[in-house]
């Protein structure tokens, strides 16, 4: 079954750490740019960041840069989100989303069933 | 970055009814060089991830209703849904993927009148 399973979410206080995990199966992971979308409670979807098949690129939101880094082991079939300093701006469900098409497109035809993130004291 | 906007916030029609829901991008999302508007739509029903609709603007997504149709151009772009059914209730939103960063829509919330 193609499908994609976050985890790793969880209560952190301001200022702390999180790494999120994304597990890939049914799909040549290394195929495809994959992409971290957040949806803040009752909110709407906000693009996080982006990174290649092969992993040597990567892209962020203005508001994670320099806060969070986007990696992948395809031998794993894994992505990680690691974020740091949070705030509870960070406070969202984050998706783990695939691309459409092999190379790079920009739309997602797989997400997964997200994981909250809550940044609270 | 390129801002999306899309109207109404919200929108009530009844079953069978058509339902257009309008998304405006604050610069052309067309590639000249391909002539493809790099536009998508997506559907959210409560608890659950977004699922694909629609992309270039109006390729249907595998798998996705008829009633489901997508057109515009440029800047101007709107999703149709023909004759609305009960499982239609949801958020939409509209994507660009033109440039980085990808860009959404505030969404819609589409429901039964």
């Amino acid at each position: 079954e193609v499908q994609l399973l976050e985890s790793g979410g969880g209560l952190v206080q301001p200022g702390g750490s999180l790494r999120l995990s994304c597990a890939a199966s049914g799909f040549t992971l290394s195929s495809y740019a994959m992409s971290w979308v957040r949806q803040a409670p009752g909110k709407g979807l906000e693009w996080v960041s982006a990174i290649s098949g092969s992993g040597d690129t990567t892209y962020y939101a203005d508001s994670v840069k320099g806060r969070f880094t986007f990696s992948r082991d395809n031998s794993k079939d894994t992505l990680f989100l690691q974020m740091n300093s949070l705030s509870a701006d960070d406070t969202a469900v984050y998706y783990c989303a695939k691309d459409a098409a092999a190379g790079a497109t920009g739309y997602f035809d797989l997400w997964g069933q997200g994981t909250l993130v809550t940044v609270s004291s | 970055d390129i801002v999306m906007t899309q109207s109404p916030d919200s929108l009530a029609v009844s079953l069978g009814e058509r339902a257009t829901i309008n998304c405006k991008s604050s610069q052309s999302v067309l590639y000249s060089s391909n002539n493809l508007n790099y536009l998508t739509w997506y559907q959210q029903k409560p608890g659950q991830p977004p699922k694909l609709l629609i992309y270039w603007a109006s390729t249907r997504e595998s798998g996705v209703p008829d009633r489901f149709s997508g057109s515009g151009s440029g800047t101007d772009f709107t999703l149709t849904i023909s004759s609305l059914q009960a499982e239609d209730v949801a958020v939409y939103y509209c994507q660009q993927y033109y440039n980085l960063p990808y860009t959404f829509g505030q969404g819609t919330k589409l429901e039964i009148k």
